[in-house]
């Protein structure tokens, strides 16, 4: 079945450290989403990637979307205590049924 | 409503008790999704809908699971003879569709606890 995983599952950082997590899909994917999830909420949208190779970026975060649409990567530069909490990718599988799969997700300390 | 509701937001139970648990997505919204979450884990998917129709019913644990949508907005999801296991936030999400550019949003949960 469809299985999207991330690395690494914990990142601990000082602040002003970067930091990068990884996802990897087994199938091919439509689109990839990435969320943040704050201790004790619930997952907050980030961005959308839809195109092979696509890059985009938010301030301190950039985003990418593999060649083969099967893989992603989220990095954050000098990051901040406001950036802690778990990051999930996201993504439709490019053909069969539209659910939404969600990665294992990454969760990041920063140490002030 | 602006957002997605959910309610509960919390429910203790009984082991062995049917609970239900109800989600409100934003108006217009067509597509629905049911998330389970554990402490400290990932979102596992239990059931998508588009409509009124749940074309992906793959992630339900257990046949005491079902969730239904009517009128292509209020979705239930009905957990019976509920076991420990089942304690979890229970999350449902909404988006406009599967079409690109489509942001996906995420109510407060439900945090069931089965006692």
């Amino acid at each position: 079945g469809q299985q999207v995983m991330q690395i690494p599952q914990y990142q601990h950082v000082q602040e002003g450290e970067d930091f990068t997590t990884y996802c990897n899909s087994s199938t091919t994917l439509s689109n990839i989403q990435w969320y943040k999830q704050r201790p004790g909420g619930h997952p907050v949208f980030l961005i959308q990637l839809v195109k092979s190779g696509e890059v985009k970026k938010q301030k301190r975060l950039t985003f990418q979307f593999g060649e083969a649409k099967k893989n992603s990567s989220l990095h954050i530069t000098a990051t901040q205590t406001t950036d802690v909490g778990t990051y999930f990718c996201a993504g439709h599988r490019a053909t069969g049924a539209n659910n939404l799969f969600f990665g294992t997700g990454t969760r990041l300390t920063v140490i002030p | 409503g602006a957002g997605v509701s959910q309610s509960p937001s919390n429910k203790v139970t009984e082991k062995g008790k049917d609970v239900e648990l109800r989600c409100d997505p934003i108006s217009g919204h067509t597509a629905l999704y049911w998330y389970r979450q554990s402490l400290g884990q990932g979102l596992e998917f239990l059931i998508y809908f588009q409509g009124n129709s749940a074309p992906d019913k793959s992630g339900l644990p257990s046949d005491r699971f079902s969730a239904e949508r009517t009128g292509g907005s209020v979705s239930t999801l009905t957990i019976q003879r509920t076991q420990q296991e089942d304690s979890a936030v229970y999350l449902c999400a909404s988006n406009l569709d599967r079409g690109t550019g489509n942001t996906i949003y995420f109510g407060e949960g439900s945090w069931l606890t089965v006692v």
